[in-house]
């Protein structure tokens, strides 16, 4: 069922950035890839979302590989409150009342551990 | 603006029993949708409601049941708890206007289920 695929973990020192991928070779056209996070005792957290180009907000980038097989969520200077469990997403393009399939599948993502 | 809240934050039954979660989406969230996160499974997709119809529904049995109001709130039951029905229940909701991919989830901070 996964769509996604991740690192089980990964590390990072404080202050350098922070590279995660996410492999998704079956995603459709219609394909929004997502990425979300959550802390320890949280609810995930929305990152960041795109379609087919690079995206940028104040918390991170988000690269999208020319075919859309693979996504790097980027993040430019870790800090000790980025560790957390990263999730990437996907999620199609679908009416609210919609008849297609869209089931929101989340998998295990990474675990991003910061060293100081 | 508020955010995603739900109640109560813990909770204790015993096998057999059952429980009724709630969640309050963010204002003008017309999309709810709620998951099961258990160590070993990781985040798992319950249902989708929007508009007080439910419109995707994960891998789960009958026992586990939601509903949506038509002011967007949202309740989720499980019927005759299971020990394995222990877990953090999270619910998210979402803008929605023209479809569900371009729509950022907001979770809560979810509902500890303990049961004995």
């Amino acid at each position: 069922d996964a769509k996604t695929t991740q690192p089980n973990s990964m590390e990072s020192n404080e202050e350098e950035p922070v590279h995660l991928p996410c492999n998704h070779s079956t995603i459709s056209g219609t394909d929004y890839i997502h990425w979300y996070r959550q802390l320890p005792s949280q609810g995930p957290e929305y990152v960041i979302h795109g379609l087919t180009s690079n995206v940028n907000n104040r918390m991170a980038s988000l690269a999208i590989a020319e075919d859309r097989k693979s996504s790097t969520l980027i993040l430019h200077r870790a800090t000790l409150r980025d560790a957390a469990v990263y999730y990437c997403i996907l999620r199609d393009v679908v009416p609210p009342l919609g008849n297609r399939d869209d089931k929101i599948i989340f998998g295990k993502g990474t675990r991003l551990h910061i060293l100081p | 603006k508020a955010g995603v809240t739900q109640t109560p934050r813990y909770l204790i039954k015993t096998r057999g029993q059952q429980v009724t979660l709630s969640c309050s989406p963010i204002s003008g969230h017309r999309s709810v949708s709620w998951y099961q996160q258990t160590p070993g499974q990781g985040l798992q997709f319950l249902f989708e409601y929007f508009s007080e119809t439910q419109r995707n529904k994960g891998n789960f049995p009958g026992r586990f049941s939601g509903r949506q109001f038509s002011n967007s709130r949202s309740e989720m039951n499980v019927s005759t708890l299971e020990l394995g029905d222990s877990a953090l229940y999270l619910c998210a909701s979402s803008l929605v206007n023209h479809g569900t991919g371009n729509s950022p989830l907001h979770f809560g901070n979810g509902t500890r289920l303990t049961v004995t």
